[in-house]
């Protein structure tokens, strides 16, 4: 069965400071997409990035790219230049194309983020 | 005007009452997704429906049940409310044709059983 492991349950970082979360996954499977989502205090769940597995090139989004290492099985995302506004959870979540898996989204248990000022 | 949006946002309820949380969409998805988040354990599926006839058990659905009445509406109802189902629980919903299967959500419901 497919798995998604945050192995960070806590981090910080200062503002205007480079931080970087993990997340590795298990999978069988070939073609599949990866997420990370942020859930700020507000509670609502946002998407931050995607990433499909047959593109070797690494998402991007503003101050939010990843590091995805098929082979390792490794989807990081790394955030830029942090504000006090990426204070948040993150959730790391995994989709595959087999629809004997009812395309679900498989998530891992997040990692809290705290910005220092 | 949110896409998803979930109806009461906050809710306390004793044991054993019966109550339904909605959640209605304006996105077009044909499938909808109903979550319950728990501190330190993430988020855990419920029920999903991927259309208005097609409606599957999730992880942990002892204890609930669904209802979509419309490709738009999907409300999930806990018969007889106990302590343990107190939790933040979102809708969500992705579209069936191909893509990411990225999934929206609503702003979720705290429910407080006591």
């Amino acid at each position: 069965a497919q798995t998604v492991t945050q192995s960070q349950p806590e981090m910080s970082v200062q503002e205007a400071e480079t931080v970087t979360l993990s997340c590795t996954y298990d999978t069988s499977e070939s073609d599949y997409y990866l997420f990370w989502y942020k859930q700020p205090p507000s509670r609502q769940m946002i998407l931050v990035i995607r990433q499909e597995a047959y593109k070797q090139q690494n998402a991007t989004e503003n101050r939010f790219s990843v590091n995805f290492q098929k082979a390792a099985k490794s989807f990081s995302l790394k955030i830029s230049d942090s504000q006090l506004g990426d204070a948040a959870m993150y959730f790391c979540a995994y989709r595959d194309l087999n629809a004997g898996n009812n395309r679900k989204l498989i998530w891992g248990l997040g990692t809290s983020l705290g910005v220092n000022p | 005007d949110a896409d998803v949006t979930q109806t009461p946002r906050n809710r306390i309820t004793k044991t054993g009452k019966r109550i339904m949380l909605e959640c209605s969409q304006t996105k077009g998805h044909d499938r909808m997704y109903w979550y319950r988040q728990d501190p330190g354990l993430g988020l855990r599926l419920i029920y999903y429906s991927f259309d208005v006839k097609d409606i599957n058990k999730g992880e942990i659905s002892d204890g609930y049940s669904v209802s979509r009445q419309a490709q738009a509406k999907f409300s999930l109802s806990l018969e007889s409310a106990i302590p343990n189902q107190t939790a933040l629980y979102f809708c969500a919903t992705s579209d069936l044709a191909g893509g990411p299967y990225e999934q929206y959500f609503g702003p979720g419901t705290r429910l407080t059983v006591t």
